[in-house]
């Protein structure tokens, strides 16, 4: 399994661009990278999975280098709303392996 | 869109008691998983199953037991509950092939008195 290694918090403000980067050194050819939005007390949101290159969709971008150790989750011009912790997972999508969600980062979004 | 529904938000239950959590989505998704929440722990894998009847270990499936009857119905069974299963209850599905895309549940919060 691909652990995940995210850094705990960040702090931005409304307006600015946050890029979360989650390193994956062990990461296996057939594996995806997911991102997820939770806010307090719901469940964890699916946002982008990858596989390498860049991703993007209304939410996001998620940038994958060529060596697909590392991601980076970008979210252009945060909102007080984007407040909420941010997990990325890394797996095969078709196994039955396990999932790891790990503990994800916490964004907060100052005015 | 995908509904994914948990009986309940908040559980007060006695230590000893028996507990059931339910889980329902209505995608015809076949994988359903059951996950605990704790602060600093981040999500932790109780069980998963990918079929009905069907089931496997997550990371900490003790003390803990599923059931899975129906495609659509995915429960979780805390034969006796004890106050270290205080938690954020999360259940989630999805497609087959398409296992790191979850929808996840509003979540049941338990406590165990």
């Amino acid at each position: 399994l691909a652990k995940t290694t995210q850094p705990i918090s960040m702090d931005s403000y409304e307006g600015q661009e946050v890029n979360i980067t989650c390193s994956h050194n062990n990461i296996a050819t057939n594996d995806y990278i997911t991102w997820y939005q939770q806010f307090p007390s719901q469940g964890p949101r699916f946002i982008i999975q990858g596989y390498k290159t860049k991703v993007t969709n209304e939410v996001a971008s998620l940038f994958i280098p060529a060596d697909r150790k590392s991601s980076t989750l970008s979210l252009p011009r945060v909102s007080l709303s984007d407040t909420a912790v941010y997990y990325c997972l890394v797996g095969e999508d078709s196994s039955a392996s396990k999932i790891i969600f790990g503990s994800g980062t916490r964004l907060s979004i100052r005015p | 869109d995908v509904k994914v529904t948990q009986s309940s938000r908040y559980l007060v239950k006695r230590t000893g008691e028996k507990v059931f959590l339910e889980c329902v989505q209505d995608m015809d998704h076949e994988n359903m998983f059951w996950y605990r929440q704790d602060p600093g722990l981040g999500l932790r894998l109780i069980y998963f199953s990918y079929d009905v009847k069907m089931k496997e270990k997550g990371d900490i499936p003790e003390g803990y037991s599923v059931s899975r009857e129906k495609k659509e119905r995915f429960s979780l069974i805390l034969e006796s509950a004890s106050t270290n299963q205080t938690s954020m209850y999360l259940c989630a599905s999805s497609l087959v092939r398409l296992k790191n895309i979850q929808y996840f549940g509003a979540g049941t919060r338990l406590s165990v008195l």
